[in-house]
């Protein structure tokens, strides 16, 4: 079992909806989360922290559940700039940090 | 600010060749790291730094060779070249060992033939 795990998609979207999708992580260790952001053919790009308390940066919301191992992120108001890989990303107690890359979630805004 | 520079951003190798890819940054940062990106799959920590003269093994350290005599340099070593290390390579930095933000470089495409 893949230690972050995430749904390859792609998720497809009209222009203006909202668009939602998890993330599962495996280490009970884990006590970090974000969410990176990849464009085809680029580098990775941090997008926000994942926060206990659940947090937001605009149109994006990022939420955690513990109990369930999951995080998740959602957009609203998707806009065709939105289309793009995101990355879940997770840090262990148990690895002095290193972080575990999801394969990405890829969601595609159409107009 | 240039940030984390990758060169080559291409290259061709050929079955049993060498090569360096360089990296470098100009952040001041002590944590540095490389990986690699398959399609499908997650990034894959290949080796890592904590500092200058300080290098360890990642996730996939196999048929690869690091070093890091300055704070700024990170150079990945390719030895005898394989089809499976055919991928997309990203050099990264990060301020400390806690923090979830790394910088990435652009990338460098490498395909083994």
């Amino acid at each position: 079992r893949k230690e972050v795990e995430q749904d390859p998609g792609p998720f497809n979207v009209p222009e203006g909806a909202t668009v939602a999708f998890n993330c599962t992580y495996s280490n009970s260790a884990s006590q970090s989360f974000f969410w990176y952001r990849q464009d085809c053919r680029k580098e990775p790009k941090l997008l926000m922290s994942v926060y206990s308390s659940g947090n937001e940066d605009g149109r994006f919301t990022a939420q955690l559940n513990r109990a369930s191992q999951y995080i998740s992120l959602l957009i609203r108001d998707s806009k065709l700039s939105d289309s793009a890989t995101y990355l879940c990303v997770v840090v262990s107690t148990d690895s002095w940090g290193k972080l575990q890359f999801g394969a990405g979630t890829q969601v595609v805004v159409t107009p | 600010n240039a940030g984390v520079t990758q060169t080559p951003k291409f290259r061709i190798l050929k079955i049993g060749q060498s090569m360096t890819l360089q990296c470098t940054q100009d952040m001041n940062h002590n944590y540095m790291y490389w990986y690699r990106q398959d399609p499908g799959m997650g990034l894959k920590l290949i080796y890592y730094s904590v500092g200058a003269g300080i290098t360890d093994k990642g996730e996939v350290p196999n048929g690869y060779n690091v070093s890091r005599s300055t704070t700024e340099d990170f150079p990945l070593r390719l030895e005898l070249a394989a089809p499976s290390q055919t991928s997309v390579y990203f050099c990264a930095s990060s301020r400390d060992r806690n923090t979830g933000e790394l910088f990435f470089g652009e990338g460098s495409r490498l395909t083994v033939l």
